[in-house]
């Protein structure tokens, strides 16, 4: 059974460097949502894609962040210029319908 | 906007016993859905139940079960004959279009 995976499950990155993660959602899913997690909190929702197209981004996502989704597979999330505050786990769901979103592992960054 | 609180940080049960989780949220939407998720330590989220706001019908899996009382706004979990494996942070979250919103989370032992 082929769930969401994200690679990487851990990434430690000093301040100030860019880094990317990779989501690959449950083959037949059309959507696509990152949230980001902090420590003893609820997730937050950061963006939502429908197939390629990116239909909205949390007031959360600064324009350090990007995501992208090329092909309707799988999604990037891109970090630039990295801060301590962006450490977190940043989690991906995909679904077919928007009721049932399943989860993906996560990434979690720790910025040093 | 929607708000989903959790005003339990953390719950302690029994094994084989029976523990309620509550939550309240806030909506101006007619028609809605709402989910508990369940996250074990390390690994990912999963959905435990999900309830459609226009059944009154008050949904069940297995051992998990909810008292949704619409005009309250109130969303609560019961999971009955606890298990050492139910041991996890629990998320009660809505759904506004294609976003979830998640509650802060209660953490749940269960004890030997």
């Amino acid at each position: 059974d082929t769930g969401v995976s994200q690679d990487p499950r851990h990434k430690i990155t000093k301040r100030g460097q860019n880094v990317t993660f990779r989501c690959d959602p449950i083959s037949e899913h059309n959507r696509l949502y990152w949230y980001r997690q902090t420590l003893g909190q609820g997730p937050e929702f950061l963006t939502y894609f429908q197939n390629e197209a990116q239909l909205e981004k949390s007031r959360l996502l600064s324009d350090r962040f990007s995501a992208e989704r090329p092909k309707g597979s799988f999604s990037t999330l891109e970090i630039q210029r990295t801060e301590q505050g962006d450490s977190a786990m940043y989690l991906c769901a995909s679904s077919l319908n928007a009721y049932e979103q399943y989860f993906g592992p996560g990434t979690r960054l720790t910025v040093t | 906007a929607q708000t989903v609180t959790q005003s339990q940080p953390e719950m302690s049960v029994q094994e084989a016993e029976t523990v309620t989780l509550s939550c309240t949220y806030d909506t101006s939407e007619s028609n809605y859905y709402l989910f508990w998720y369940k996250q074990p330590p390390s690994r990912q989220m999963i959905l435990v139940i999900r309830q459609e706001a226009y059944k009154q019908q008050n949904a069940t899996e297995n051992r998990f079960s909810v008292n949704f009382q619409k005009a309250a706004k109130s969303f609560s979990l019961k999971i009955s004959d606890s298990q050492l494996g139910d041991t996890a942070m629990y998320f009660c979250a809505s759904l506004n279009d294609y976003k979830l919103s998640f509650g802060a989370g209660t953490t749940v032992t269960v004890r030997a």
